[in-house]
């Protein structure tokens, strides 16, 4: 079946430094990629929408300047965590969306705990 | 869809215990409802999709039903065993959104 591969699974940085997550899509083209972030005991809350060749869609409420998402090919998206600040410590993970499928594509990577100290 | 509701959060249960957890969601605006299984360090693993008021979808000792009109979901397993364990996660389709209810946590004792 389809596979999103997300790196790294876990990292940790200083504030004011600059993380970047990669989703790699393994044995598809995902035309979308959506950012999804949860907070510790909360849901998945959707961050962003990227097209591939296109400018990302955020979420009210989410900075386009402080997360930086780059949909560059049909295999890859990148999220970048600018300038992090501890209160970006969250559960990141991407989902692919694969419209050959319908309703029931969408693919998810593993995941990314970031931890800003 | 803008609020999908799960319960309960967690749940424990022994070995052979067969299980129900249970989704809500708004009825108008309804186009999907996914479910997803979903173990710690790992991608959530799709279940079932349903998109028809009455569907009902089984995969193994697990199964779903929908219904549209009021607005829920089931989801059961049937003689829950220890690799049960996980994160059951119910998303409701929109469109091109996913909103996610907030999981149910299974845990099974041998």
């Amino acid at each position: 079946g389809a596979v999103v591969s997300q790196h790294p699974s876990r990292v940790i940085c200083k504030s004011g430094t600059s993380v970047k997550i990669e989703c790699r899509s393994l044995d598809f083209q995902a035309t979308t990629m959506f950012w999804y972030r949860q907070f510790p005991k909360k849901s998945l809350m959707l961050m962003a929408t990227s097209n591939e060749g296109s400018k990302a869609t955020y979420e009210q409420g989410v900075e386009k300047d402080k997360f930086l998402i780059n949909h560059a090919s049909l295999t890859l998206s990148t999220l970048t965590v600018t300038s992090a600040h501890p209160e970006d410590s969250s559960f990141y993970i991407c989902s692919a969306r694969d419209y050959r499928q319908g309703p029931r594509g969408y693919t998810f990577g593993s995941g990314t705990r970031l931890t800003v100290v | 869809i803008l609020n999908v509701e799960q319960s309960p959060q967690s749940l424990h249960v022994q070995e052979g215990d067969s299980t129900n957890f249970t989704c809500s969601f708004p009825s108008s605006n309804f186009y999907a409802l996914h479910w997803y299984r979903w173990e710690t360090a790992k991608s959530p693993e799709a279940l079932f999709v349903m998109t028809l008021n009455g569907d009902e979808k089984k995969k193994g000792r697990i199964s779903a039903t929908l219904n549209t009109k009021e607005g829920y979901s089931y989801l059961y397993i049937k003689g829950s065993q220890p690799e049960d364990s996980a994160t059951y996660l119910c998303v409701g389709g929109a469109g091109n959104m996913l909103t996610f209810g907030g999981g149910t946590r299974l845990m099974v004792k041998p």
